[in-house]
């Protein structure tokens, strides 16, 4: 158990579905990610949020959107997507932005396991 | 492109012997490493880390070598359990606007055989 849980483990979704990852970090970090981790691929930064704000979407496209409602919470709206969306989606947290010394890693939550059919 | 890689996707060990995760990445100013292990079914944990201004820091049966010479990071796991068995992945920390951010190699899969 690292601190950060992440719901649902496991999604199957069709194309035309909304749905919510939420992720949720009892460690009192101040950054939240979410990461994309697909076969063959390595793992692929998405957002970044600091202190509720976003500071990084990494040319993500607008079928995937972010919500921070609070240094704990952190959600992943989807909608519309495509097969090729099928992943792993892992969120992370840190104590800050800056992960450069020990005690400033970033900790995963076991993440959510999506199928868009 | 990804800066960061891994030069064996797979690697197979006996238990009990020692194993070494190789790990190369091309940015010269990245000055923060760290390898996670990921479980099947999981996500990735965080084992060991190293700056740069370090060439060797040792845990618990593991040990982390950087040699910013050639750009190459190792991950060494001293007796190798099964319960070691698992996708290793190195990071390297790197500067994006005024923040950090972590850049992930592909991942080996270590499999420790009985």
């Amino acid at each position: 158990e690292t601190g950060v849980t992440q719901t649902p483990r496991h999604l199957v979704m069709g194309m035309t579905n909304k749905k919510s990852l939420k992720c949720e970090q009892h460690l009192g970090h101040n950054a939240m990610y979410w990461y994309k981790q697909s076969a063959k691929k390595p793992l692929e930064l998405m957002f970044v949020y600091s202190l509720e704000e976003r500071v990084e979407n990494n040319s993500v496209p607008s079928r995937f959107s972010p919500e921070c409602p609070n240094s704990s919470h952190l959600f992943l709206h989807l909608h519309t997507l495509q097969p090729e969306d099928s992943a792993l989606y892992l969120c992370a947290s840190s104590q800050d932005l800056i992960i450069g010394a020990p005690g400033t890693e970033a900790f995963f939550g076991q993440g959510t396991r999506l199928t868009v059919v | 492109g990804e800066s960061v890689g891994l030069h064996l996707p797979t690697l197979s060990v006996q238990e009990g012997d020692n194993s070494i995760i190789n790990c190369a990445y091309s940015n010269s100013a990245s000055d923060y490493f760290i390898w996670y292990k990921q479980e099947s079914g999981k996500g990735p944990q965080f084992i060991i880390d190293i700056r740069s201004n370090m060439d060797k820091r040792q845990g618990q049966r593991v040990t982390v070598l950087l040699n910013k010479t050639v750009k190459h990071l190792s991950l060494q796991i001293a007796a190798t359990q099964p319960g070691d068995s698992a996708v290793y992945f190195c990071a390297e920390n790197t500067l994006w606007s005024s923040n950090y951010k972590l850049t992930f190699g592909k991942g080996t899969l270590l499999t420790v055989n009985p």
